[in-house]
């Protein structure tokens, strides 16, 4: 059964902090890793990673995988307020159809 | 990005009535949709995938007959909760895939169910 393990669980900082999110996986087959920001409704699409070592940006937002360790971290530079939300990692296998196995979450807040 | 739209943003409902959830994609044909479950401070589940012309696929312990999934066309697919229980209360998403090759979800804006 595929798993993703979001850490950690919650964070609290405050304006202008670096934030370090990780997700580990174990699946059988890895396709793609997805980070998702997730306020009050629906899950909005930050990035899709396939390959190990290279690193996507976007804004203050970057992210990157090891497929070796099977990991992958999402950092967020210079934290604002709208930074708050639940970062969600998700992993989709080979012949899965694009189904995507979802972690925990990582709930962050971020403290003017 | 690709555009989902789901119906009703929230809904109450009382027991034992049934309840439709629409999910269209907007701008693109939706091959296959994902309807999941959320409850609060907790992470999607995923509960069945719904294929176009063909019946869902539903995960382990979703009941196929109280979550019924519909999926007549390439833009529409709809989940009804059947005699609905207080404990079906949830934030029920959807999401579009464009087919294979093509891993990211565009999801819904998510319903929220109260059943009283």
């Amino acid at each position: 059964e595929d798993k993703v393990v979001q850490s950690p669980l919650s964070l609290v900082v405050h304006e202008g902090d670096t934030v370090t999110l990780n997700c580990s996986y174990e699946v059988t087959n890895f396709r793609s890793l997805l980070w998702y920001k997730q306020e009050k409704k629906a899950p909005t699409f930050l990035f899709m990673l396939t390959s190990s070592g290279i690193e996507k940006k976007s804004g203050r937002l970057s992210s990157i995988l090891d497929k070796k360790e099977l990991f992958s971290i999402l950092n967020i530079t210079a934290t604002q307020t709208g930074d708050s939300a639940v970062y969600l990692c998700a992993v989709e296998a080979l012949a899965a159809g694009n189904k995507l196995t979802f972690g925990g979450g990582t709930r962050v807040l971020v403290k003017p | 990005g690709a555009v989902v739209s789901q119906h009703p943003s929230r809904v109450i409902c009382k027991s034992g009535t049934s309840v439709k959830i629409e999910c269209r994609s907007l701008d693109f044909q939706a091959t296959t949709m994902f309807w999941y479950r959320q409850f609060p401070k907790q992470s999607l589940m995923l509960m069945a995938t719904s294929n176009e012309g063909s019946k869902a696929t539903y995960e382990q312990g979703v009941e196929k007959d109280k979550f019924l999934i519909n999926h007549a066309s390439l833009t529409l697919s709809t989940l009804t909760v059947t005699s609905a229980h207080p404990e079906d209360s949830s934030f029920y998403i959807c999401s579009g895939s464009l087919g294979r090759g093509k891993t990211e979800a565009f999801f819904g804006q998510g319903t929220r169910l109260t059943v009283v």
